[in-house]
This record gives C-alpha cells, structure tokens and sequence, in this order.
C-alpha cells in the first residue's frame, strides 16, 4: 500500500524550517527519502533502517518510529536549493521495491 | 550525476509501436531497478534484477518486460504501445539487492506515445 505523505505542499522563506512526515499502513523495514526538481531524477537523500541505522546526507535529519510505521524529514535553516518535491519510499522485509508516496512540493522564497 | 546512465533521453513513438529502453547501473553495482513515472499513478515500481536474475516484480504490465545482460546494464522493452503509456521511466541501481540499501536513479526517458 501506498505510504501517505504530508502536507502535500508547503511554502516557506528562506531560513525557515520544514517537517514532512510518511506514514505507511505496513510494517517496514526500511524507509527512504528522495527529492526530486521537476523533470529531473529522483536525488538520494536518506535511509532509515529498521533497527534505528540511518543512511544519508550529514545535513538532514530524518526519524522512523517503527511502532507507528511512521518517519519525518526535517529540513532546517531551508536554502533556496532545497525547492522540489520529497518523495519518501517505503520496503518492507522482502526487498520488493520502493512504494513511493505521492510526494510533498517544498517551494522556498527567498 | 549519479553514476546510472540512461538512453535515449526522450522517445515520442506512435501507438502499437514497441521501444525499448536501456540503462547502465553504476560502477560496481549488480541490482538494477526499473520505475515509471506519470502524473496520475505517480512514481511506481515496475521490477528489480540483481546480477543478471530477475528479483522483485512490482506493477508492471504483461506487455513490458526487461532483462539484465551479463555487462549489468539493464534493458526495458514496451511493447503494443498505449497513449496511457507515456511518462518518465527512470532506473535506479544499487550494490546489493536490499533491502534496506541505498539506490540511485538514472535521469530518466520520456516516453510519449502519438
């Protein structure tokens, strides 16, 4: 199933801090964070491991409560460069693919 | 530049038509993943090989299909094609087939069906 993400969009000036949450109806192993600017690829971002391993950028924070199933992305001092759309990307045991949600569009004004 | 290359860039075929695309995973990585993107259904897995096998299928339909050569690199083939088939298709690689380990994607083809 589908993870739901949210809000679906946020606008915020620049400086100001953001948290996108992921919620998924499954129990996962892991949990991976995405953004992507429009018509280009998906950039890697962060993975968060059942267990409580985390993977990724030194400059994102990310949680994953896996009673809940649920993780947050917390974008803080926000930069003009962190504008596009996050997609977080749940698995579960068996490695069968990423389930990506419907993402959340992060417009930052200067 | 994440490593996985992706060919052709853009593709515009006519209905019934069948495509095939290809992509090259990064250095030293043996699992390849295949995803459609379309702004309707999002971004969707369609089917992971790892090593030449296939590993994982997801949403993807009978008349697609993709293999894994002995060289790594990865080929989808569309086949009958439908206007509804036009979007994004992205691979993405990663060292090991999961789960639990980092992918990296491709910059993608933009299939659009005529």
């Amino acid at each position: 199933q589908q993870p739901v993400q949210s809000p679906q969009a946020v606008i915020l000036r620049e400086g100001e801090d953001a948290v996108i949450n992921c919620s998924s109806s499954k129990a996962l192993y892991s949990v991976h964070w995405y953004r992507q600017k429009h018509g280009e690829a998906p950039v890697f971002l962060m993975i968060l491991l059942k267990g409580g391993e985390q993977k990724g950028h030194e400059k994102i924070s990310a949680s994953f409560n896996e009673k809940k199933q649920q993780s947050s992305l917390y974008l803080t001092a926000s930069q003009l460069s962190y504008s596009g759309t996050y997609f977080c990307g749940t698995e579960g045991p068996g490695a069968d693919g990423l389930t990506f949600g419907k993402g959340t569009h992060l417009i930052i004004q200067p | 530049d994440s490593g996985v290359t992706q060919t052709p860039k853009h593709l515009i075929t006519a209905t019934g038509q069948r495509v095939t695309l290809r992509c090259s995973p990064r250095s030293g990585d043996l699992s390849v993943y295949w995803y459609q993107q379309s702004l309707d259904q999002g971004l969707q897995f369609l089917i992971q090989y790892y090593n030449g096998e296939e590993r994982a299928k997801g949403n993807i339909l009978e008349r697609f299909s993709a293999q894994q050569f002995p060289d790594l690199h990865s080929e989808l083939n569309l086949s009958s094609l439908e206007l509804g088939d036009s979007a994004l298709y992205f691979c993405a690689s990663s060292a090991s087939p999961g789960p639990g380990t980092e992918a990296f994607f491709g910059q993608g083809t933009r299939l659009t069906v005529v």
